[in-house]
């Protein structure tokens, strides 16, 4: 039963390096989110995708891409890594857009 | 004005005590309310979720919803140590199709 799978759990970038983060869920769910976390702070969400074939951006989209690239799997890439980017992300999934969401172990990433 | 707004804290109970949580919104489009308690390190994990005015009950949690007032409550009856952590408010614009979070509240219930 796993539920919302992220890769990877901790990845270290310099300044300008590209990265894709993966999530995959196998709930059959429609709905899957980007999000980060700051210390002390909430979930600021980055893109989403309501269905399979759509993304919108979130609060907070600069400096990232999505590709919702089937109903199970929803991946953010960095095209080019900035310090400003130092946070955990956390992928999210949802039966619809107003269902609980069922979050991912989450990703530590490092801007150095 | 944060879209959806939590007490800052860090609040702390004693064990056994009644731990009360507070969240409020400033989007009348906001239909749907959701808790999740993260643990330190941890991603956040569903409590409950309310979508009607009133009470709802769920074992020692009870969510509290006044949408004249735009609030949402999460009371932990009966607090335990392992309920310390970090409880998230997020709110369900059914306008904009998405959910907002507050910036949680860290609980600490001392033994």
């Amino acid at each position: 039963n796993a539920g919302v799978t992220q890769t990877p759990k901790f990845q270290v970038l310099k300044t300008g390096q590209s990265m894709t983060l993966q999530c995959a869920q196998d709930m059959n769910h429609n709905s899957m989110y980007w999000y980060r976390q700051d210390p002390g702070m909430g979930l600021r969400l980055i893109y989403y995708s309501a269905s399979e074939g759509t993304t919108d951006k979130g609060e907070v989209p600069n400096g990232y891409n999505v590709s919702r690239l089937n109903k199970r799997e929803f991946s953010l890439r960095l095209e080019s890594a900035a310090p400003s980017q130092t946070s955990v992300y956390f992928c999210a999934s949802s039966g619809t857009l107003d269902s609980p969401l069922h979050f991912g172990n989450g990703t530590r990433l490092t801007v150095t | 004005q944060k879209e959806v707004e939590q007490n800052s804290g860090p609040l702390s109970v004693p064990e056994g005590a009644i731990a009360s949580l507070n969240c409020t919104y400033s989007d009348r489009g906001s239909q749907s309310f959701f808790w999740y308690r993260q643990y330190s390190g941890k991603s956040p994990e569903l409590i409950m979720f309310i979508y009607s005015n009133g009470d709802k009950e769920d074992g020692r949690f009870t969510a509290q919803l006044n949408k004249a007032s735009q609030y949402v409550s999460l009371l932990i009856r009966d607090s335990q140590p392992s309920d310390s952590a970090t409880y998230l408010c997020a709110a369900f614009n059914t306008n904009a199709g998405k959910s907002t979070f507050g910036d949680g509240t860290t609980l600490t219930v001392k033994p």
